[in-house]
């Protein structure tokens, strides 16, 4: 079946550090992939999106690109800020008529000042 | 615009009490959705709505979780009775149409004792 792996479950940096969450996917269909954001005390909210006619997507300095050769999906910042701190999730739609959303188990993020 | 209002926001039972969640999704959206959200499992679908029609009722959920769609701008989650290892987030979330883009509430805390 389909599946996301996140296997960072916690990640710190640095104000200005790099940042790199690793996302691999299994799937026999073309799925759009996602990332979404989860601020403390609220509910996710969709930070990127990429299906396959385009491979890349970018949002508020955040970047991840779809690799259908290494089935992975891996979201990138180059200069993280605190305000960045959250869970992350990534996330895969099997198809655009799919109402299941395969969602990753989340990486946390913490920015130190 | 509005996005999904949740209450409450916090909720405390006694086990075998029945609550009541609610919800009411973004104004023109088709498409709800009742996920339950806990540091284990992560992210699961409790169920969804098209058009108030009940799509998926959750399979395993569907013993004590009954969701409705009484109109198109509000929906209830019941869990009866409940048990403590029903404590968890419960989010709700609407879309225009599919699990694409998902706009979520922030969610109802859950406590059973």
């Amino acid at each position: 079946g389909d599946s996301v792996t996140q296997k960072q479950g916690q990640v710190t940096l640095s104000e200005d550090d790099f940042l790199f969450i690793n996302c691999t996917y299994s799937t026999t269909t073309y799925p759009t992939l996602l990332w979404y954001v989860q601020y403390p005390g609220q509910g996710p909210q969709l930070l990127l999106k990429v299906t396959t006619a385009n491979n890349k997507g970018i949002s508020r300095g955040f970047e991840a690109t779809y690799d259908k050769g290494t089935t992975s999906f891996h979201l990138q910042k180059a200069s993280v800020q605190e305000s960045d701190s959250a869970v992350y999730f990534c996330a895969l739609v099997p198809d655009t008529n799919a109402y299941k959303v395969i969602f990753g188990k989340g990486t946390h993020l913490h920015v130190l000042p | 615009d509005a996005g999904v209002t949740q209450t409450p926001r916090h909720e405390v039972a006694e086990k075998g009490q029945t609550i009541i969640l609610k919800c009411e999704p973004v104004s023109g959206h088709n498409d709800l959705f009742w996920y339950r959200q806990t540091k284990i499992q992560g992210l699961e679908l409790l169920s969804y709505f098209r058009s108030k029609s009940l799509m998926e009722d959750g399979g395993a959920f569907k013993d004590r979780f009954k969701a409705e769609m009484l109109n198109s701008s509000f929906s209830t989650l019941k869990i009866q009775p409940t048990e403590p290892k029903d404590s968890a987030v419960y989010l709700c979330a609407s879309s225009f149409r599919g699990a694409e883009t998902l706009y979520f509430g922030s969610g109802t805390r859950l406590t059973v004792l």
